[in-house]
């Protein structure tokens, strides 16, 4: 079974402040979808990345597929309290199943 | 308003207990899965659907039954629920799974205890 690994599993940082979190695998990915959950909620998808190198940003949000298509980044530039949340990275396997990694928490404090 | 509606948010019950948890989405999404969240776990898939009377097991479907009946309902049914059975539960829909980018809309969670 296809595991993701995330890091860290837990960050804490000032408003303003920069961070990158990381999704790893051992195997290729055919594509990488990034999810945000908050409290109390089901996970949304923020982003779907399929081409190895490809950059994609939303707002202060920047991610980052591998050239070997074998892990993923989400920079957050100038976090804000409202980007507080578990952030989930996933991905669609052909045998119509989805792998979730077990997400890193973010807390962004004011 | 386009969304996947999972009733109840939260339940308490006992062991054996018979129990059903119901997911309903209105998208006309041929695709459903359900998922329980445990902490340092992640997701887990438990059991999906890819289109009225078709099934199959996730990776983690002991103790669970589902059934798609009508495309739009998806319920999870624990016949005798345990307490390694208390989690977060989610229902998910998409449109199809043939896509790998295909995006998944989550319900709100049911936050389920077995005493």
């Amino acid at each position: 079974t296809q595991l993701l690994e995330q890091s860290p599993q837990f960050l804490s940082i000032q408003e303003g402040e920069n961070l990158t979190v990381y999704c790893n695998s051992s195997s290729v990915f055919s594509s990488l979808q990034w999810y945000r959950q908050e409290p109390g909620e089901g996970p949304v998808l923020l982003v779907t990345v399929v081409t190895g190198g490809e950059v994609k940003k939303l707002k202060r949000l920047t991610f980052q597929f591998g050239d070997a298509r074998k892990d993923s980044s989400l920079h957050i530039t100038a976090a804000q309290p409202g980007d507080t949340g578990l952030y989930l990275c996933a991905q669609r396997t052909g045998g119509f199943k989805t792998i979730f990694g077990a997400g890193t928490r973010l807390f962004v404090k004011a | 308003e386009a969304q996947v509606t999972q009733n109840p948010r939260y339940l308490i019950t006992v062991t054996g207990k018979k129990l059903t948890v119901t997911c309903s989405q209105n998208m006309n999404h041929e695709y459903m899965s359900w998922y329980r969240q445990d902490p340092g776990l992640g997701l887990r898939q438990i059991y999906y659907s890819m289109n009225v009377e078709v099934t199959d097991k996730g990776d983690v479907p002991e103790g669970y039954k589902v059934s798609r009946k009508e495309k739009r309902n998806f319920p999870l049914i624990l016949e005798s629920p345990s307490p390694n059975q208390t989690s977060l539960y989610f229902c998910a829909s998409s449109f199809t799974e043939t896509l790998a980018n295909e995006k998944l809309f989550f319900g709100s969670g049911t936050q389920l205890s077995v005493l």
